[in-house]
């Protein structure tokens, strides 16, 4: 069965600075999704950014991108220039041959100190 | 606007009463999906369903029932609720096909559950 592991249960990195957030799977697939979503205090889902795994050039959304890291089975997401609207629950996913069913890591916690 | 639309966002209940969460998208997707979100846990996926009349068990599917009738309506029925149900419930739809386009879930806006 896929797995997602979040390590990191909470973050904090200053206003304007740099943070990683770190995520490994576990797959016997080759071909699958990997995604970062957002899940502000308002509980809305937002999807931050996804990457196939077929491609090797790493994603990049604006302050967001990712290293992905196949071999490995690492995923993790860069938020450069932090802003105090980035404070929020991030959640890693993995999926094969659609959304219709994702695998959620257990969340990190990201604060942004002012 | 496209959306899916959860409803209700509270609800508190006490154990066995029967409650149905609803949800609808106005995409047209085939696919529609509902998990639950618990500490510690992230989210994990309880129903499925492939298109109207085609549903399937996700990895936590006990306790739950789900029907697909229209296209557009997903509900989540909780025949006897249990206190271990409490949790943050959500549903998401995605189209099918092949490609990114059918890699994006959207999803409700959440529904809060407390079962006493």
């Amino acid at each position: 069965a896929q797995t997602v592991t979040q390590s990191q249960p909470e973050m904090s990195v200053q206003e304007a600075e740099t943070v990683t957030l770190s995520c490994t799977y576990d797959t016997s697939e080759s071909d699958y999704y990997l995604f970062w979503y957002k899940q502000p205090p308002s509980r809305q889902m937002i999807l931050v950014i996804r990457q196939e795994a077929y491609k090797q050039q790493n994603a990049t959304e604006n302050r967001f991108s990712v290293n992905f890291q196949k071999a490995a089975k690492s995923f993790s997401l860069k938020i450069s220039d932090s802003q105090l609207g980035d404070a929020a629950m991030y959640f890693c996913a993995y999926a094969i041959q659609g959304a219709q069913k994702l695998v959620f890591g257990q969340g990190t916690r990201l604060t942004i100190n002012p | 606007e496209a959306q899916v639309t959860q409803n209700p966002r509270y609800l508190i209940t006490v154990t066995g009463k029967k409650l149905t969460v609803t949800c609808s998208q106005n995409m047209n997707h085939e696919y529609m999906s509902w998990y639950r979100q618990d500490p510690g846990l992230g989210l994990r996926q309880i129903y499925y369903s492939m298109n109207v009349e085609v549903t399937d068990k996700g990895d936590v599917p006990e306790g739950y029932k789900v029907s697909r009738k229209e296209k557009r309506n997903f509900p989540l029925i909780l025949e006897s609720p249990s206190p271990n149900q409490t949790s943050l419930y959500f549903c998401a739809s995605s189209p099918k096909g092949q490609g990114r386009r059918s890699t994006e879930a959207f999803f409700g806006q959440g529904t809060r559950l407390t079962v006493v």
